[in-house]
């Protein structure tokens, strides 16, 4: 079945260090890819997302760009700040219709002034 | 728009006695979703209803758990009876259900059976 892999975490930054995240994943066809972060105690928020090969989704000075060939979506940031921690869930979306979502583990990033 | 909203934040409760989480979904989405969180497994996904009708429950662990949406503002997860391995961060999510849309997560409901 379709699956995300995301590295190990957790990623340990000093503030304005270059961030990035890998996941990888497996689906048949060609699913959408999205990004999602969970602050301490909160639910899952949608970061960015991208719905075909080549596509780059932004928002917040995060990016990360599908990459068909590598079957990739690496979420980056230039410059990371303390506010930045969290945990970053991969996740992409199968084609029943309904928007289910296979996540990867999540990568928790720490940030240190 | 207020937002998923579940309820309660935290449940502690004894093994073997029932529990029930509610959530009520941003109005207009029609679609709903419940996911557990653990360490060892992440993030799964239990069952999603599409209008109030289940679509798709093989992620429910066992019989014990069960889940409703009577009407297209309120869904409920029950377990009955608990144990301790079903202590989680259960989480309701909503959609609109159209392609690539967003899906908007509560902030959870933390169990804890002892």
């Amino acid at each position: 079945g379709d699956s995300v892999t995301q590295m190990e975490g957790p990623v340990t930054l000093s503030e304005e260090a270059f961030l990035t995240i890998n996941c990888t994943y497996t689906a048949t066809g060609y699913p959408s890819l999205f990004w999602y972060v969970q602050y301490p105690g909160e639910g899952l928020q949608l970061l960015l997302k991208a719905t075909k090969a080549d596509d780059k989704g932004s928002n917040k000075g995060f990016e990360a760009t599908y990459r068909k060939e590598t079957t990739s979506f690496h979420l980056e940031k230039g410059s990371v700040q303390v506010s930045d921690s969290a945990v970053y869930f991969c996740a992409l979306s199968d084609f029943t219709g309904f928007q289910k979502l296979v996540f990867g583990t999540g990568t928790r990033l720490l940030v240190s002034p | 728009d207020a937002g998923v909203i579940q309820s309660p934040r935290h449940e502690v409760t004894e093994m073997g006695q029932e529990v029930t989480l509610r959530c009520k979904p941003i109005s207009g989405h029609n679609s709903l979703f419940w996911y557990r969180q653990t360490m060892m497994r992440g993030l799964e996904l239990l069952i999603y209803f599409n209008n109030n009708v289940p679509i798709d429950d093989s992620g429910m662990p066992e019989d014990r758990f069960s889940a409703k949406m009577p009407n297209a503002s309120f869904s409920t997860l029950k377990i009955q009876p608990s144990e301790p391995r079903d202590s989680a961060v259960y989480f309701c999510a909503s959609s609109t259900g159209t392609y690539n849309s967003p899906l908007h997560f509560g902030n959870g409901t933390r169990l804890t059976v002892t």
